[in-house]
């Protein structure tokens, strides 16, 4: 099966500081992708990556930035976390090219920005 | 643009009626169609899709949905609902030539005993 863990269940962070998530995956998958998710917003696309060190804007990418150094794990970080950036933190990951392909998702991470 | 519209906020049906989560959609070239289901405080986790061949989809958890062309819609449904399918559901179809998946906002379903 495949496994799409993330560091960290839950998360409370202050204004203004900088905030790491995690996401790995065991599957070799070469795209990968970071979602947040609102109550009537759905899923929105922040950042995806199809390869180690190559990288694509989502949907919103403001705020945010990414790091991908090793095809297995992929780094959502927030330079300045602000209160609008609570949300629960989606991270999938799928191969490439195969646009057939299911995403799978890890757990997710709420985040709370105080 | 793709995108795709999920008209009800929420779906309330009594344990052992059927269950239809409605999902309509808006690509340019063919469609790939896709329905995930989040428990609380989990993931999502994939259901079904459909990509080419039968309209007919049939998916985990006996869930099932039906491909329409003409009404670009892509309805999931389960013949006779459980307490434990009370969760949110996600539609979300990818375009031809388009590796991001563009999701709804999610219906939920509450089943009642």
């Amino acid at each position: 099966d495949v496994k799409v863990t993330q560091s960290s269940r839950y998360l409370v962070k202050r204004t203004g500081e900088k905030v790491f998530l995690e996401c790995v995956q065991d599957m070799d998958h070469e795209n990968m992708f970071w979602y947040r998710q609102d109550p009537g917003l759905g899923l929105r696309l922040i950042y995806f990556s199809y390869d180690v060190k190559m990288k694509e804007k989502g949907d919103i990418p403001e705020g945010y930035s990414v790091s991908r150094e090793k095809k297995e794990r992929f780094s959502l970080i927030l330079e300045s976390a602000s209160t609008n950036q609570t949300s629960m933190y989606l991270c999938a990951s799928n191969k490439f090219p195969y646009l057939t392909d299911t995403q799978y998702f890890g757990p997710g991470t709420r985040l709370t920005v105080l | 643009a793709q995108s795709v519209a999920q008209p009800e906020d929420q779906v309330n049906v009594a344990e052992g009626n059927p269950l239809t989560v409605k999902c309509t959609y808006s690509v340019s070239g063919n469609p790939y169609l896709f329905w995930y289901v989040q428990y609380p405080n989990r993931g999502l986790q994939f259901l079904l899709k459909y990509i080419t061949g039968d309209n007919l989809v049939k998916g985990s958890y006996g869930f099932e949905a039906e491909f329409n062309k003409s009404q670009t819609s892509f309805h999931l449904k389960k013949p006779s609902a459980l307490v434990s399918d009370s969760a949110l559901y996600f539609c979300a179809v990818r375009e031809e030539g388009n590796n991001r998946l563009a999701f709804g906002k999610g219906n939920q379903v509450v089943v009642i005993p």
